[in-house]
């Protein structure tokens, strides 16, 4: 496997269930990324780590919750979802978390997500 | 809040034809890329401009960055179906967050 992937690419789950999403990169990078992506809205970041440790968490509902056990994993823990949390998930990497002409994020293909 | 705004929202148009999508704001950025996100896949990253003023070629796609580095463009030449997607702008200023704007759907006809 190479760049990012992301398991499941789809998913269906009630509002009672618990799901994870899962990311892997295989670039060796040191940030990672969790962004929600929804029909015409513009991407939203929703959590930031960077070698490990969170780094940034826009805001978002206590209902999502992230894990990341090493540079190269990102989890994102999901429990008593609501419908309008239905979207494409996107997980990304890069080199390090500061901006830059060189710091390209990279992404994976994304989970789409539907909640019942 | 930093945004970008993209227009226009939706393009189709036939193979051959030029075009151009814009992406623009209010802020100053320090630096402005843009992505390509084909149907059941991640953005990637097509050209990051840091420049005010400053030009970019990539093949048929033309990127330019405003002289205030308030706004960019992308201009294509001689669509081809290959080109059909979803083009992303993002910036990044003051809040040193990655801001993406809403996209704009491209559909080339063969």
């Amino acid at each position: 496997e190479t760049g990012v992937t992301q398991t499941p690419r789809h998913l269906v789950m009630g509002m009672t269930n618990k799901k994870s999403l899962k990311c892997e990169q295989h670039l060796g990078h040191n940030a990672m990324y969790w962004y929600k992506q929804s029909a015409k809205k513009p991407l939203e970041l929703m959590f930031v780590y960077s070698l490990e440790e969170r780094v940034e968490n826009n805001s978002v509902p206590s209902r999502f919750s992230p894990e990341c056990p090493n540079s190269s994993h990102l989890f994102l823990h999901l429990h008593t979802l609501q419908p309008e949390d239905s979207a494409l998930y996107l997980c990304a990497s890069s080199q390090d978390r500061l901006w830059g002409l060189n710091n390209e994020q990279f992404f994976g293909p994304g989970t789409r997500l539907t909640v019942l | 809040t930093q945004l970008l705004e993209q227009s226009p929202q939706f393009l189709s148009i036939q193979e051959g034809e030029n075009l151009t999508v814009y992406c623009n704001s209010s802020s100053v950025f320090s630096s402005l890329q843009w992505y390509r996100q084909e149907p059941g896949e991640g953005p990637v990253l097509l050209v990051t401009v840091v420049t005010g003023g400053e030009v970019k070629k990539l093949k048929r796609l033309t990127f330019q960055f405003g002289d205030a580095r308030k706004d960019s463009s992308l201009h294509i030449t001689a669509a081809q179906p290959g080109d059909t997607g979803l083009y992303l702008c993002a910036a990044s200023g003051s809040a040193r967050q990655l801001t993406f704007g809403s996209g704009t759907q491209l559909t080339v006809l063969p």
